[in-house]
């Protein structure tokens, strides 16, 4: 059981360039989310989605568009990466919103 | 406007002892609290919650203390470990919000030998 999987661990991005970082589960989770962090700062959530094909902003979701086509993936897009998207991001799932299971997270550097 | 407030940014405790690790909120409407361990490069995990009907919650050597009144809760670890050294972040929910949790910004606990 892998739980929270998200890909690629780290990487680099040149200003403007754009990417998406991957985010699947195996928990049959409903509930799905994104979440960044800042050195010193909580995680604030870019955005969630309740179930396949039902998606919403969270606190921060300028800068990043997410689908979610199957109950299992949550894709993250970053397009014109800036160097504010520097930071580590973290993908989760709930299953009835009590707890979080997390991934490892994806640390992005822009530059 | 940072809704959960977590003042201390570091805590360093001797084994053995208890950590008293401290959270304040801002939002009436948060219904059901949570604290969450993270150690580096991995990512945050469960650890206790609390309903906002209970004032206590006990799992093992992990207490959680809720006051309404004050907005305020509290986990207390005891005896306190080594391999309990980690940043702590306090969360909060609100009732009916699609499940979104606002978390606050850690706390550095440090257990020494």
């Amino acid at each position: 059981n892998a739980g929270v999987t998200q890909t690629p661990k780290f990487r680099i991005l040149k200003i403007g360039q754009s990417m998406t970082l991957q985010c699947t589960q195996d928990m049959n989770h409903n509930y799905m989310y994104w979440y960044r962090q800042d050195p010193g700062m909580g995680l604030k959530l870019i955005y969630y989605s309740v179930g396949a094909g039902i998606t919403d902003k969270g606190e921060v979701p300028n800068g990043y568009n997410v689908s979610r086509s199957t109950t299992e993936d949550f894709p993250l897009r970053l397009e014109l990466a800036a160097p504010s998207q520097t930071s580590v991001y973290f993908c989760a799932s709930s299953q009835h919103g009590r707890e979080l299971f997390f991934g490892e997270g994806s640390r992005l550097t822009v530059l | 406007d940072q809704q959960v407030k977590q003042n201390s940014p570091s805590l360093s405790v001797q084994e053995g002892r208890i950590s008293i690790l401290n959270c304040d909120y801002t939002n009436s409407m948060f219904d059901y609290f949570l604290w969450y361990k993270k150690y580096p490069a991995e990512g945050p995990t469960f650890l206790i919650s609390i309903s906002s009907i209970k004032d206590k919650n006990e799992d093992g050597r992990f207490t959680v203390f809720l006051n309404k009144s004050a907005k305020h809760l509290s986990l207390h670890i005891v005896p306190s470990q080594p391999g309990d050294s980690a940043v702590y972040f306090c969360a909060a929910r609100v009732s009916g919000s699609a499940r979104q949790l606002t978390f606050g910004s850690g706390t550095q606990l440090t257990v020494l030998p």
